[in-house]
């Protein structure tokens, strides 16, 4: 009931393309659902977050879209740069307790 | 405006040594999370803990581990006797709320085991 499963593992996109990612949960107590982007021997990088009160949140190219009813929430990359290219994670978090749970990355490639 | 930062980057230990894994959160920030990171995996919640607290050590493995975060200083995550299998990257996350979870990650410490 605590996972996060994220999909695909990894995904090739043409530049100027968009880039979408899919995550699903199943614990109801989720409040807050995060993406964070890592590069190569980096650290994550909280890229855009949302609560389940809003159905799309949207930052520059990045844009949320969440169904509460399907517990699903999904990112998108609008106009795909090749510095996209990295690791996006989705997260999960409860404010009861603070903790995020993960999913398991997607590798974005995005091709000049 | 300096982020959260962790040290040593890399850090090369043999079987049987111990482990000590630093973070320092961001300015205003008391609440700290450890995660670990395996190769081509996700992170996985370790610790969370506030100055001279513990609140959640659910994710801890129940042998070897510690952490704290005593009133000065910075966050510490001990591992005793490593073995192969804790090879991975360790990262601190800080919040600067109690049960946020807006949380800023450091840039990790990279542990090997030989």
């Amino acid at each position: 009931q605590q996972q996060v499963k994220q999909s695909p593992q990894s995904l090739i996109v043409q530049k100027g393309g968009i880039s979408i990612i899919n995550c699903a949960y199943e614990n109801t107590a989720f409040d807050y659902f995060p993406w964070y982007q890592q590069f190569p021997g980096k650290g994550p990088a909280l890229l855009i977050a949302i609560r389940p009160d809003v159905s799309e949140k949207k930052e520059g190219r990045f844009t949320i879209s969440f169904n509460k009813s399907a517990k699903q929430f999904s990112l998108h990359i609008m106009d795909s740069q090749p510095g996209d290219s990295a690791t996006y994670f989705c997260a999960a978090g409860s404010g009861n307790t603070g903790k995020l749970i993960f999913g398991q990355g997607t590798t974005l490639q995005v091709k000049p | 405006n300096a982020g959260v930062m962790q040290n040593p980057r890399h850090l090369v230990r043999r079987r049987g040594q111990e482990a000590r894994l630093r973070c320092s959160p961001m300015k205003g920030h008391s609440h700290v999370y450890w995660y670990r990171q395996l190769p081509e995996e996700g992170l996985k919640f370790m610790v969370y803990l506030q100055k001279e607290n513990i609140i959640d050590e659910s994710g801890m493995p129940k042998e070897r581990f510690s952490a704290e975060f005593p009133k000065e200083g910075p966050s510490i995550l001990r591992i005793q006797q490593v073995v192969r299998g804790d090879s991975a990257a360790y990262f601190c996350a800080s919040s600067p709320l109690s049960g946020s979870n807006e949380q800023f990650f450091g840039p990790g410490t990279r542990l090997t085991v030989l």
